[in-house]
């Protein structure tokens, strides 16, 4: 199993180009999310999904906009692109079963998007 | 308003020592704690959870405390090794919580020196 999978793992846009990240899992797993980690602020929630279809705002989910059409794949999306979205982006998934416990997410390696 | 904090940026510790990296929280609501690791250039990996119910968990040399009165948890690394060396986030989810979201502190930086 690959696990969390990401692409591209690193990009340089311009401000106002867009462009779009794409996760995908093959774990089966229900639940998907988007975060974005900067220096002193941890990782911030942009977008998650419960399932597939299904999409809901998290911590910071302004400028960006997602989509979950399989449930195999989330992919972020960055319509006009500022200097503020300069981030490292986590995609990250996790199985939830009411009977157990654990809600453990599991993360893809990351992408490095530089917005100049 | 950060509703989990990790207020030391980095910490260093000799090999064989013990690691004690902290975390407070503010929301009496948490119900599960959990930390994980981060590698350079990697995403974060999970290394352990506490529930709310539980004030100790223990997994060969990672154990986490919680301190539901103080609204504060621990992850205590003994013996710590140079392969620990790397970020450490703790994070915690709300009792009503919809989609498994967690909060995330700010991380702290370990590094384990030989």
């Amino acid at each position: 199993n690959a696990g969390v999978t990401q692409t591209p793992k690193f990009r340089v846009l311009k401000t106002g180009q867009s462009m779009t990240l794409l996760c995908a899992q093959d774990m089966n797993h229900e639940y998907m999310y988007w975060y974005r980690q900067d220096p002193g602020m941890g990782l911030r929630l942009i977008h998650y999904s419960v399932g597939e279809g299904t999409t809901a705002k998290g911590e910071v989910p302004d400028g960006y906009n997602v989509s979950r059409l399989k449930k195999q794949n989330f992919l972020l999306g960055l319509e006009s692109a500022a200097p503020s979205q300069t981030s490292v982006y986590f995609c990250a998934s996790s199985y939830s079963d009411k009977d157990v416990y654990q809600e453990t997410q599991y993360f893809g390696p990351g992408t490095r998007l530089l917005v100049l | 308003d950060q509703q989990v904090k990790q207020n030391s940026p980095s910490l260093s510790v000799q090999e064989g020592r013990i690691s004690i990296l902290n975390c407070d929280y503010t929301n009496s609501m948490f119900d599960y704690f959990l930390w994980y690791k981060k590698y350079p250039a990697e995403g974060p990996t999970f290394l352990i959870s506490i529930s709310s119910i539980k004030d100790k968990n223990e997994d060969g040399r990672f154990t986490v405390f919680l301190n539901k009165s103080a609204k504060h948890l621990s992850l205590h690394i003994v013996p710590s090794q140079p392969g620990d060396s790397a970020v450490y986030f703790c994070a915690a989810r709300l009792v009503y919580n919809q989609g498994g979201k967690l909060i995330f502190g700010q991380g702290t930086e370990l590094s384990v020196k030989p």
